[in-house]
């Protein structure tokens, strides 16, 4: 399956900053994942990146805040902008693993800090 | 929407068998998942259920009844490793069967 490069791993932001987020992955997939997992939560889907298109996101998730970017089938970009603490979370891409009977492959996430 | 429901905490004994069960409600169902989350990692896929019945994957076995809505994730003969979070998460049919929706997690702890 699919093996995901994310970074960085972890951060700590002032508030009113932004931070990108990378995901690169080592085969090329259609569509690409970006969830959220705040403390003690499960995962919730931020949007989906598809190469050659806009992002396609959630209900309760803008662009303007959450921007982001699919140059290629192997790249992505998450943009958390003008952050405020309640960004504080740990972020997550992933992507299908083998036509999605074998679940999702995650990145390692990237935490982050705003304060 | 979906709506799924998991216990939020349970205990076991290293080397005992634990049932983490998992109902949901959804407007259309094409499978169901079982990740492991240990703390700090990202989830690790255990299983995938889209017909009713066990599928069992060395000491990990998933169940599921599609017209109950139930699903359970069985660990047999428990070991301190497994003390983590085991989320079940719900797969929608047709095109946005990418977007899975996550149940909160059960947080399995093994003492010794």
């Amino acid at each position: 399956s699919a093996v995901i490069s994310q970074k960085p791993s972890r951060d700590i932001c002032q508030r009113g900053t932004s931070l990108t987020i990378q995901c690169q992955v080592d085969s090329q997939v259609t569509m690409m994942f970006w969830y959220r997992q705040q403390p003690g939560q499960s995962l919730t889907l931020i949007a989906t990146a598809n190469q050659g298109s806009e992002a396609t996101y959630e209900s309760g998730f803008v662009i303007d805040k959450f921007p982001i970017s699919r140059p290629n089938l192997t790249f992505s970009t998450l943009t958390v902008s003008n952050m405020s603490p309640e960004d504080s979370s740990i972020y997550l891409c992933s992507v299908e693993a083998r036509g999605g009977f074998h679940g999702y492959t995650f990145g390692s996430g990237t935490r982050l800090t705003v304060v | 929407g979906q709506n799924i429901d998991q216990p939020t905490e349970m205990t076991a004994t290293e080397g005992a068998i634990v049932q983490i069960n998992c109902t949901y409600q959804t407007s259309g169902f094409n499978g169901l998942f079982w990740y492991q989350q240990h703390a700090g990692e990202a989830p690790t896929f255990l299983s995938y259920n889209v017909l009713d019945g066990l599928e069992e994957k060395g000491r990990f076995s998933s169940f599921l009844s599609r017209s109950k809505g139930y699903s359970y994730l069985l660990l047999k003969e428990l070991q301190m490793k497994d003390s983590a979070s085991y989320l079940c998460a719900v797969r929608p049919p047709g095109t946005n069967a990418g977007k899975s929706t996550f149940g909160d997690g059960t947080t399995l702890t093994v003492k010794p």
